[in-house]
């Protein structure tokens, strides 16, 4: 099942510069997008989410926009610091089954001092 | 700041043994869930439940798992007779609504299942 795609298991990024998480789906009937972060030996925590009638949501030094069309989203985090560094993951869910959050793999972002 | 709290964080047990991993979900919301994360792959949902019946649920939530709330603060995960591709962080999660109206969902810190 590889209906939500995150390629890039890792990223590194300089403090103070822009970080960029990329995720792809394949299911179009998605109207809902998430994403979340983790840290080692803790739950996933909610960052920020779209609805798929939007193509761009902001919150602080989030954003994260939708490109309905290509089927892709992006996570950009500016400016990185370096306690965001952990894994990121993009979820998508069906608005009829609105808890059943399909995950990507997770990209490792580690933000260097 | 109101969390979703798990029992235990870690259980070593043996193949063919049950297990019940516990939850207590934020107090005020109406849905809750059960993911697991294999290590190195995918968190991959189990089950949802709402109104004290399963809403959805994944094709590993097979005959072997089931789900209880037994009282108005706990929501139980149960695997009957353990196996060893069981082993597994499972995280408990909780919501106030579904799908745009969800906001999101709350995750515990999870359960280290080990089956050996």
């Amino acid at each position: 099942d590889q209906q939500v795609k995150q390629n890039s298991p890792s990223l590194s990024v300089q403090e103070g510069r822009i970080s960029i998480l990329n995720c792809d789906y394949t299911n179009s009937m998605f109207d809902y997008f998430l994403w979340y972060k983790k840290y080692p030996a803790e739950g996933p925590t909610f960052l920020i989410s779209i609805s798929s009638i939007k193509d761009k949501n902001e919150d602080g030094r989030f954003t994260v926009f939708l490109n309905k069309s290509a089927k892709h989203l992006s996570l950009h985090i500016v400016p990185s610091q370096p306690g965001d560094s952990a894994v990121y993951f993009c979820a998508a869910t069906l608005g009829n089954q609105g808890g059943k959050l399909i995950f990507g793999q997770g990209t490792e972002l580690s933000v260097k001092p | 700041e109101p969390e979703v709290t798990q029992t235990p964080s870690h259980q070593v047990t043996q193949m063919g043994q049950e297990v019940i991993l516990r939850c207590v979900p934020i107090s005020n919301h109406l849905y809750f869930y059960w993911y697991r994360q294999i290590l190195g792959q995918k968190v991959e949902f189990l089950v949802s439940f709402y109104n004290n019946e399963i809403s959805e649920k994944s094709e590993i939530f097979d005959d072997q798992f089931s789900v209880e709330r037994p009282d108005g603060s706990n929501f139980t995960l149960k695997i009957r007779s353990t196996k060893l591709e069981d082993s597994a962080m499972y995280f408990c999660a909780s919501s106030a609504g579904q799908g745009r109206n969800t906001g999101e969902l709350f995750f515990g810190e999870g359960s280290r299942l080990t089956v050996l």
